[in-house]
């Protein structure tokens, strides 16, 4: 149980165009989505809380209008960098909660990331 | 602010022995939950281990076990029987208890395995 999928795995695209990262929790109901950027051999950077059916939380520093995030249901969170410039270039991975009231609350579980190049 | 230390940036073990991976942390907070994520070369986080603060017990998941101090602010990782299988980065983590709580990771611990 608590299976986090994140589609794509790697994505490489051109300078200025956007592109949009999905993450799914495929066997609970999540109301809390996390979204993180890891740089090699770093630890992982929270970027935003996202929570279903409102406005995620940005860290500061993280651009809002730039990595725009979306969670529209209890399963489902989005991920959009916005004209993509090649600093953007790492790997982003997601993480879930358990909703209040299930085993093993406050647990984050992870997705197995996805590698963005912008060329 | 909470904050998660570890002190070893890498560490090596032979297969089969046992090694241990330190953690501390700071926080002002009575409740709260302590974690290990392991993150191979796929760079998938895995969890290891959870702890719960208002538990005197220290978890243990097969053959990962922690020691958990509360008053040092002290939650070490012993990993026994060491595999192949188990080297990667090792990160504590740290949530305090309640809704939407953001997870504070630790720089990591990246671990060899010898055969």
């Amino acid at each position: 149980g608590a299976v986090v999928s994140q589609h794509p795995s790697r994505v490489i695209c051109k300078s200025g165009t956007s592109v949009k990262i999905e993450c799914r929790s495929l066997d609970f109901q999540a109301t809390t989505m996390f979204w993180y950027r890891q740089f090699p051999k770093q630890s992982l950077m929270l970027m935003a809380t996202s929570n279903e059916g409102s406005k995620a939380t940005y860290e500061q520093g993280v651009e809002k209008d730039k990595f725009l995030i979306n969670h529209a249901s209890l399963t489902l969170s989005t991920l959009t960098v916005t004209s993509a410039h090649p600093e953007d270039s790492s790997f982003y991975i997601c993480s879930a909660e358990l909703a209040s009231g299930e085993i093993l609350t406050d647990t984050q579980y992870f997705g197995p990331g996805t590698r963005l190049t912008v060329l | 602010a909470q904050t998660v230390t570890q002190s070893q940036p890498e560490m090596s073990v032979q297969e089969a022995e046992t090694v241990t991976l330190s953690c501390t942390y700071d926080t002002s907070e009575s409740d709260y939950y302590l974690f290990w994520y392991k993150q191979p070369p796929s760079r998938q986080m895995i969890l290891v281990i959870r702890q719960e603060a208002y538990k005197q017990q220290n978890a243990t998941e097969n053959r990962f076990s922690v020691n958990f101090q509360k008053a040092a602010k002290s939650f070490s990782l012993k990993i026994s029987d060491s595999q192949l299988g188990d080297a990667a980065m090792y990160f504590c983590a740290y949530t305090r208890d309640g809704a939407t709580n953001k997870l504070i990771f630790g720089t990591g611990t990246l671990l060899a395995v010898q055969p």
